[in-house]
């Protein structure tokens, strides 16, 4: 199982652009990279994912280079309702289990 | 939309008691998953389910066992009950198939256990 390596934490102004790194050495052929972001006493929820190169949503945006060793979830113009833990995931589809790791906290300070 | 409903939000128990959390989801997901949240730990996998009567240990299953009867609940049984299993459960369920969104993974609002 891939495995990830996120910073633990981040501050950030409001109306910034964040771009978090994860970074997956061991990524296989067949995984995708997806991201998570949990709020206080809720559940994670599906924020974007991709295989590679650009994605885009009206969330955020994701950035794989072609290696796919890494990859940068980018947040613009954060406001404090973006303050949550962001987890970055590689998983293949199928009957795989789906291992998180600490994720990063991100606080946006007005 | 998919729903994952864990049977209790907050449950208080006592050390050695025997323990069930309870997971169903709606939407026929084959995947099911239970994990636990502490505070710097991140997530972390107790077991996952890939199919009804299936089961597959993760990181930390050590204390728990589960049990899979039917596909669309889940439940995690603490069979002793310690103090150091006081966390933030969390069930999850995805599908399997092989399009990209398969592994996309929706989580129950949580289980908050204290072990007293």
């Amino acid at each position: 199982l891939a495995k990830t390596t996120q910073p633990i934490s981040m501050d950030s102004y409001e109306g910034q652009e964040v771009n978090i790194t994860c970074s997956h050495n061991n990524i296989a052929t067949n995984d995708y990279i997806t991201w998570y972001q949990q709020f206080p006493s809720q559940g994670p929820r599906f924020i974007i994912q991709g295989y590679k190169t650009k994605v885009t949503n009206e969330v955020a945006s994701l950035f794989i280079p072609a290696d796919r060793k890494s990859s940068t979830l980018s947040l613009p113009r954060v406001s404090l309702s973006d303050t949550a833990v962001y987890y970055c995931l590689v998983a293949s589809s199928g009957n795989t289990p789906l291992v998180f790791g600490k994720g990063t906290r991100l606080s946006v300070i007005a | 939309d998919v729903k994952v409903t864990q049977s209790s939000r907050y449950l208080v128990k006592r050390t050695g008691e025997k323990v069930f959390l309870e997971c169903v989801q709606d939407m026929d997901h084959e995947n099911m998953f239970w994990y636990r949240q502490d505070p710097g730990l991140g997530l972390r996998l107790i077991y996952f389910s890939y199919d009804v009567k299936m089961k597959e240990k993760g990181d930390i299953p050590e204390g728990y066992s589960v049990s899979r009867e039917k596909k669309e609940r889940f439940s995690l049984i603490l069979e002793s009950a310690s103090t150091n299993q006081t966390s933030m459960y969390l069930c999850a369920s995805s599908l399997s198939g092989h399009a990209p969104r398969d592994t996309e993974a929706f989580f129950g609002q949580g289980t908050r256990l204290t072990v007293v």
